[in-house]
């Protein structure tokens, strides 16, 4: 069985940095191009950063563009994303998701909370 | 970017009854190589990550019951959730993954009537 378990949310204050943590298991990790996608309460889904299998080819949005940096470490199965001066509007739940051959964002993760707010 | 429009933004419909929602995309997201529409709708309950129905526009995910079904080709596409059961209010996204950055539609609101 697929799963992806996300943690590192946590309340932060404006300027503040903290990294995410997604854990895979149940398939081959590093076959797999991984998403980091956000919701904002009560908005919806929003594409953050993806990363290709061995962490060659990296995209961003243009809002977290300079500020957030996406990697992976295949051997622990585990993607990451480091967040940087972080403002209020990047208050959301953070998933990490998992493409397949079919779909960019198959299987999700159960989400972390990141709080901005002083 | 790839605007996905969802309409309408909530719908209420009576137990039994079809549900329909709309996508459209600012362009088209059809794949000429292999003929495949590049469009994925999610469901996604209070406090839950969105779950997976339809890719390709039309092929049911595993597990997903029949009821659940996907249309469309180029820009405008359809979910239809028919006989609807108390269990299918949620919040449902299109989503376009043709071309990156994937995107998504706003979200339509699925109550009982």
């Amino acid at each position: 069985e697929v799963q992806l378990v996300e943690s590192g949310g946590a309340l932060v204050q404006p300027g503040g940095s903290l990294r995410l943590s997604c854990a895979g298991s149940g398939f081959t990790f590093s076959a797999h191009w991984m998403y980091w996608v956000r919701q904002a309460p009560g908005k919806g889904l929003v594409w953050v950063s993806r990363i290709n299998g061995d962490g060659s080819q990296i995209n961003y949005a243009d809002s977290v563009k300079g500020r957030f940096s996406i990697s992976r470490d295949n051997a622990k199965n585990t993607l990451y994303l480091q967040m940087n001066s972080l403002r209020a509007d990047d208050t959301a739940v953070y998933y990490c998701a998992r493409t397949t051959a079919f779909v960019s964002t198959a299987d999700w993760g159960q989400g972390t909370l990141v709080t901005v707010s002083s | 970017d790839i605007v996905m429009t969802q309409s309408p933004d909530s719908l209420a419909v009576s137990l039994g009854e079809r549900a329909t929602i709309n996508c459209r995309c600012s362009q088209s997201v059809l794949m000429n190589y292999n003929n495949k529409n590049y469009v994925a709708w999610y469901q996604q309950k209070p406090g839950q990550p969105p779950k997976l129905l339809i890719y390709w526009a039309s092929t049911r995910e595993s597990g997903v019951p029949d009821r659940f079904s996907g249309s469309g080709s180029g820009t405008d596409f359809t979910l239809s959730i028919s006989s609807l059961q108390a269990g299918d209010v949620a919040d449902y996204y299109c989503q376009q993954y043709y071309t990156s950055p994937i995107t998504f539609g706003q979200g339509t609101r699925l109550e009982i009537k």
